[in-house]
């Protein structure tokens, strides 16, 4: 597998709190994305990356935003957390324009009560 | 912009079926292919891509698929499925052009297969 790791895997948290999920790679790919993964609809875009400090939005991107400040690291931040939050959670990296495919993290799972 | 259309949200399959599941995309321009697999529990795992070449692609665990442009489709297929294909199934695209580099997925084919 990739070097990618998610932390946290699992976290509950209360309507209105923060929540920060990270994602680490160790395989200095230029590009990370954050989905996420609820029944009968797939995977569904965030935010992605394409450089360190370099984003762009996705398909369902309000609620949300990122951070990238160095290659390994792309953090994925929930201001004011909602129940329409709650889903799991996948990081992604690739390393080449167009000629690579994507390698995924194990995911978090994160409730919002 | 790009998209990704699966059509079969969920197939039901004995063992030795053969299995086709369809995807079509959209976007202008010059586009990756690929297909994924999440069983249960897991994180998606890649199964095939196409770049360029041959469109007609395999991939691990004896999956296939196709690449008919005209179509802008990349059906997957299987001659002959195994309980342990049970999974989700996941179609993507990636089209690409000057910095970005995009990745979306379809909604996903659920199969379970029958012993």
């Amino acid at each position: 597998d990739a070097g990618i790791t998610q932390s946290p895997r699992h976290k509950v948290t209360e309507t209105g709190t923060p929540v920060t999920l990270r994602c680490h790679q160790t395989e200095n790919h230029r590009y990370m994305y954050w989905y996420r993964q609820d029944p009968g609809h797939g995977l569904r875009l965030i935010h992605y990356s394409y450089g360190v400090k370099d984003t762009d939005k996705g398909e369902v991107s309000d609620g949300y935003s990122v951070s990238r400040s160095k290659t390994e690291d792309f953090l994925l931040t929930l201001e004011s957390a909602t129940s329409s939050q709650t889903s799991v959670y996948f990081c992604a990296i690739s390393g080449g324009q167009g000629n690579t495919e994507a390698f995924f993290g194990q995911g978090t799972r994160l409730t919002v009560v | 912009a790009q998209s990704v259309s699966q059509h079969n949200h969920h197939v039901i399959l004995s063992e030795a079926a053969s299995l086709e599941l369809g995807c079509n995309y959209s976007y202008g321009g010059t586009v990756n292919l690929f297909w994924y697999v999440q069983y249960p529990g897991q994180h998606l795992q890649l199964l095939l891509k196409y770049f360029s070449g041959d469109p007609l692609v395999k991939g691990i665990k004896g999956f296939e698929a196709e690449f008919i442009k005209s179509k802008f489709s990349f059906n997957l297929r299987k001659p002959s499925v195994q309980w342990s294909d049970t999974a989700e199934y996941f179609c993507a695209v990636n089209g690409y052009g000057g910095a970005t580099n995009k990745l979306i997925f379809g909604t996903g084919t659920l199969l379970a297969v029958q012993p």
